[in-house]
């Protein structure tokens, strides 16, 4: 069975402060991604990584870096949170692009 | 046009129906096809691929229409447990790198009722 795990399953956190959420993977997955998910607005990607070191921008980007020093964990970064950032966040990794994605049981985000 | 597309719900049905969601996505290059069930507050996971032949596990089928372009989830003899959002997810193109991602739909919610 593929494993997705993520550091926390929730997090409150005041306006500024920096977020650091981190995602593992044990299935040798080439590709990592990051989600959002908010009500009404459903998975949104915010930056996928198909290799080591290597990052791609997905459709929200702004407010967030990544990290992938290695091939099975993949980081988001909030360098100084906004009450716009309290959300779902979801990882997940996949063998291949076009493949099944295996989530992470997600991280819940308040900032207040 | 959005990319992939599904009816919100919610769908309210009584235990023992049959209910189908459908899916429908833009590209007509998409290859891979996928329906996730998701539970309040939970991740989504994966409930079954959909393949071109269509396939079926347990009370669950899934069809694919290239023709018109959505794929379908038919659930029979419901279940009070399988009551939870059903999201479907496509992938939007044929390369590799970002064109070939999976775009997930907004998710049907699904309540049985005894």
């Amino acid at each position: 069975d593929v494993k997705v795990t993520q550091s926390s399953r929730y997090l409150v956190k005041r306006t500024g402060e920096k977020v650091f959420l981190e995602c593992v993977q044990d299935m040798d997955h080439e590709n990592m991604f990051w989600y959002r998910q908010d009500p009404g607005l459903g998975l949104r990607l915010i930056y996928f990584s198909y290799d080591v070191k290597m990052k791609e921008k997905g459709d929200i980007p702004e407010g967030y870096s990544v990290s992938r020093e290695k091939k099975e964990r993949f980081s988001l970064i909030l360098e100084s949170t906004s009450t716009n950032q309290t959300s779902m966040y979801l990882c997940a990794s996949s063998l291949r692009v076009q493949e099944t994605q295996y989530f992470g049981p997600g991280t819940r985000l308040l900032v207040l | 046009r959005k990319e992939v597309e599904q009816d919100p719900g919610p769908f309210n049905v009584p235990e023992g129906a049959t209910v189908a969601f459908n899916c429908t996505y833009s590209n007509s290059a998409s290859q891979s096809f996928f329906w996730y069930r998701q539970d309040c507050r939970k991740e989504p996971k994966l409930l079954m691929s959909v393949y071109s032949s269509g396939n079926e596990d347990g009370r669950f089928t899934a069809q694919l229409n290239r023709a018109s372009q959505y794929i379908s989830l038919l659930i029979r003899d419901s279940k009070l447990s399988d009551s939870a959002t059903y999201l479907c997810a496509v992938n939007i193109g044929l390369n590799g790198g970002s064109q070939g991602n999976l775009i997930f739909g907004k998710g049907t919610k699904l309540s049985v009722k005894p």
